[in-house]
C-alpha cells in the first residue's frame, strides 16, 4: 500500500503525559498536513509543511502542540502534558504541489488517523 | 474559503443513484469545489473536485450549477459501502492567493444506504 500511513493507530495515555504521533506521507509528496477531529465534527486543520519548512502553525491549538518534519519526509506531532480535552482523532494528509501552469489546488490524501484517548 | 451548507443526513436505497446537494452561494471565481467522504473511524477519502465544469471519475460525478452557487455529488449506483459522511469543501487555489492551505470541513452529510 503506497498511501499515507500513521503510527500508532490508537494511543491511550494518562493526563499529563507526552505523546508523539508519526505520519509517513505518500512517496514524493512534498506537502504534509495535520488535522484534529473530535467526535461528531469535521476535521480541523492544525498545521502544514512544504518539504521541511513549517508554513503555517498559528492554527496549532496551544503551545503544548508541536510538529516537525526534519528531512522533508515523515513528520511527527507531539502533544506535551496531555489533557482530557486532547482526546480526538489526529489525521495526517499529504499532497504534491502542482506546477503553477497546471492550475488548481493540490489534492490532499489522508491517512487512517491516530485515535488518542487521554484518561 | 467560502462556507458550504449541506443537509445533515440523507437516505438512499441500495442500487439507486445518491444525489448529495451542497450550497456554496458565496463562492468566488478562483474557488474549487471538493468532495471527500469519511467512513466510520477512517480518514477522509478524496472523491472528486471541479471549478465550473461538470466532472466524472470512477467514483462519482460532480454537477456544478452555471452560477456556481451550488453543486451535487452523484453516486450512480449506491452500495452499502457508500454509507459515510460526505463533506463538500470550497477551496481557493492558495498557490495563487497565498495563505494557509488547510481544508475547512463542515459537519457534512451522513448518507445512509438502505438495503
Amino acid at each position: 500500500d503506497t498511501g499515507v500511513s500513521q503510527d500508532p493507530r490508537h494511543k491511550i495515555t494518562k493526563r499529563g503525559q507526552n505523546v508523539t504521533f508519526r505520519c509517513d506521507p505518500i512517496s514524493e509528496h512534498n506537502r504534509l498536513y495535520w488535522y484534529r477531529q473530535t467526535l461528531g465534527q469535521g476535521p480541523e486543520f492544525l498545521t502544514y509543511f512544504q518539504n521541511e519548512a513549517q508554513l503555517e502553525k498559528s492554527r496549532l491549538l496551544s503551545d503544548r502542540f508541536s510538529a516537525e518534519r526534519p528531512k522533508g519526509s515523515f513528520s511527527t506531532l507531539e502533544i506535551q502534558r496531555t489533557e482530557q480535552g486532547d482526546s480526538a482523532m489526529y489525521l495526517c494528509a499529504s499532497s504534491l504541489t502542482r506546477d503553477r501552469l497546471a492550475g488548481g489546488p493540490d489534492t490532499q490524501y489522508f491517512g487512517p488517523g491516530t485515535r488518542l484517548t487521554v484518561l | 474559503d467560502a462556507k458550504t451548507t449541506q443537509p445533515t443526513s440523507m437516505d438512499c436505497a441500495e442500487g439507486r443513484a445518491a444525489n448529495l446537494p451542497c450550497n456554496h452561494s458565496t463562492i468566488s471565481g478562483n474557488e474549487y469545489v471538493y468532495w471527500y467522504r469519511q467512513i466510520h473511524s477512517q480518514g477522509p477519502q478524496y472523491i472528486i473536485h471541479g471549478l465550473k465544469n461538470n466532472e466524472t471519475n470512477e467514483m462519482a460525478s460532480l454537477i456544478i450549477t452555471e452560477d456556481r452557487k451550488s453543486s451535487t455529488l452523484i453516486l450512480p449506483h449506491a452500495t452499502l459501502r457508500d454509507t459515510a459522511v460526505y463533506y463538500c469543501i470550497v477551496r481557493v487555489d492558495r498557490m495563487l492567493s497565498g495563505g494557509a492551505d488547510g481544508l475547512t470541513f463542515g459537519k457534512g452529510t451522513h448518507l445512509i444506504i438502505q438495503p
